[in-house]
């Protein structure tokens, strides 16, 4: 059973980075019928999609965050990770790592997540 | 970017109930769209995908239709562990949006 978990500050001042580490168990990160994607959930309200990392290293962003987002992966650790920089209150939310499997007659799909990260952007 | 509107945002329902849930893309998505239920405090879980595929381990009282730009999510026979938020997701073409969730509530 696949498993993963967030990991990162709970905490982070306005103006700087988050950074979070989603570390995967029950399977490979290298397999490369998946993509590893962030999601994030302001409190009270709807998800947002953030981005995924295949393991070629392709990557697909959410343009509402312009360039201020950056997701990696590491196959060694078997583990993806996400930065967020220039954060502001807006950016608070429970982050959520997750894997997204691709059939190529279905499309594409969240089927394991992470339990989820709150982070606080205070000074 | 894709825009999905669910409606309606919540919805009062009682145990044995058959319930619909619509979600609506602003432009066809043919049949790249997402189900997940939510509980307070833990992540979505997927229900449903490519608008009609139900997932492992979901019961059979819950079905999904629709192609194009609309879309609906249908629960026979309300059961108490249903009532959870729930999410539409387009996987046409990123950023893979979401709906903003509908509510189903006693």
């Amino acid at each position: 059973q696949v498993q993963l978990q967030e990991s990162g500050p709970g905490l982070v001042k306005p103006s700087q980075t988050l950074s979070l580490t989603c570390t995967v168990s029950g399977g490979s990160i290298s397999s490369g019928s998946y993509y590893w994607s962030w999601i994030r959930q302001p409190a009270g309200k709807g998800l947002s999609w953030i981005g995924r990392i295949h393991t070629s290293g392709s990557t697909n962003y959410n343009p509402s965050l312009n360039s201020r987002v950056t997701i990696s992966i590491d196959t060694s650790k078997n583990q993806f990770s996400l930065q967020l920089s220039s954060v502001t209150a807006a950016d608070t939310a429970v982050y959520y790592c997750a894997r997204e499997r691709l059939n190529i007659l279905t499309g594409y799909y969240l089927e394991y997540w992470g339990q989820g990260t709150l982070v606080t952007v205070s000074s | 970017d894709i825009q999905m509107t669910q409606s309606p945002s919540s919805l009062p329902a009682s145990v044995g109930d058959r319930v619909t849930i619509t979600c609506r893309a602003s432009q066809s998505i043919r049949s790249y769209l997402n189900w997940y239920q939510q509980k307070p405090g833990k992540p979505p879980k997927l229900l449903i995908y490519a608008a009609s595929t139900l997932q492992s381990g979901v019961p059979s009282r819950v079905s999904g239709s629709g192609s194009g730009t609309d879309f609906t999510l249908t629960i026979s026979s309300l059961q108490p562990e249903d009532f959870a938020t729930y999410s539409c997701q387009q996987s046409y073409s990123p950023p893979y949006s979401f709906g903003q969730g509908t509510k189903l509530e006693i």
